[in-house]
């Protein structure tokens, strides 16, 4: 299958410092991709949309201004989590469409605020 | 609302076989994903199915009936390594993902 890149794969941060998040299609090109955030023991949540040039769409619940997505190329999506709390600590996966029924995972980022 | 259902956590021994079920509403259907998380990692894809029926793909089979709302992933001669949460999601009719809360397997020897 089609390999979709994640950076860094674990991050650890002081509370109120801004983390920002690579997610690369290495070798297909991607108008959507999918940021998911994953607790200990749950179900992914889908967070945004991304698509590129232009805006992401954000599920119910999700602060827009908090995690901000750039979708700049059609293989790069960017999610920084800004001003950061410990609240924020989870693993945050993206994906990235090949087709309107492929989708393929990058390997996850591991957050953690102190 | 939509709904995925699947069993929290299921046990079952080395080289048996184990059925994963889940029921699902949603709002169209483009097909049901299985995907396979080990602890610490991404889903990695394990089978699609947007016909009725059984799809056998090695020791992992999923099977599908739309008329239902259902679906189960069958896995044969378990090994150790097949430790992990399966997670069932759908395809909606705007092609998103809804997921399941996934079931966790645990294999004993």
């Amino acid at each position: 299958g089609a390999v979709v890149s994640q950076h860094p794969s674990r991050v650890i941060c002081k509370s109120g410092t801004s983390v920002k998040i690579e997610c690369r299609s290495l070798d297909f090109q991607a108008t959507t991709m999918f940021w998911y955030r994953q607790f200990p023991k749950k179900s992914l949540m889908l967070m945004a949309t991304s698509n590129e040039g232009s805006k992401a769409t954000y599920e119910q619940g999700v602060e827009k201004d908090k995690f901000l997505i750039n979708h700049a190329s059609l293989t790069l999506s960017t999610l920084t989590v800004t001003s950061a709390h410990p609240e924020d600590s989870s693993f945050y996966i993206c994906s990235a469409r090949q087709t309107e029924t492929e989708q393929f995972f990058g390997p996850g980022t591991r957050l953690t605020v102190l | 609302g939509q709904n995925i259902d699947q069993p929290t956590e299921m046990t079952a021994t080395e080289g048996a076989i184990v059925q994963i079920n889940c029921t699902y509403q949603t709002s169209g259907f483009n097909g049901l994903f299985w995907y396979q998380q080990h602890a610490g990692e991404a889903p990695t894809f394990l089978s699609y199915n947007v016909l009725d029926g059984l799809e056998e793909k090695g020791r992992f089979s999923s099977f599908l009936s739309r008329s239902k709302g259902y679906s189960y992933l069958l896995l044969k001669e378990l090994q150790m390594k097949d430790s992990a949460s399966y997670l069932c999601a759908v395809m909606d009719s705007n092609y998103q993902l809804i997921w399941g809360a996934g079931t966790k397997l645990i294999i004993k020897p």
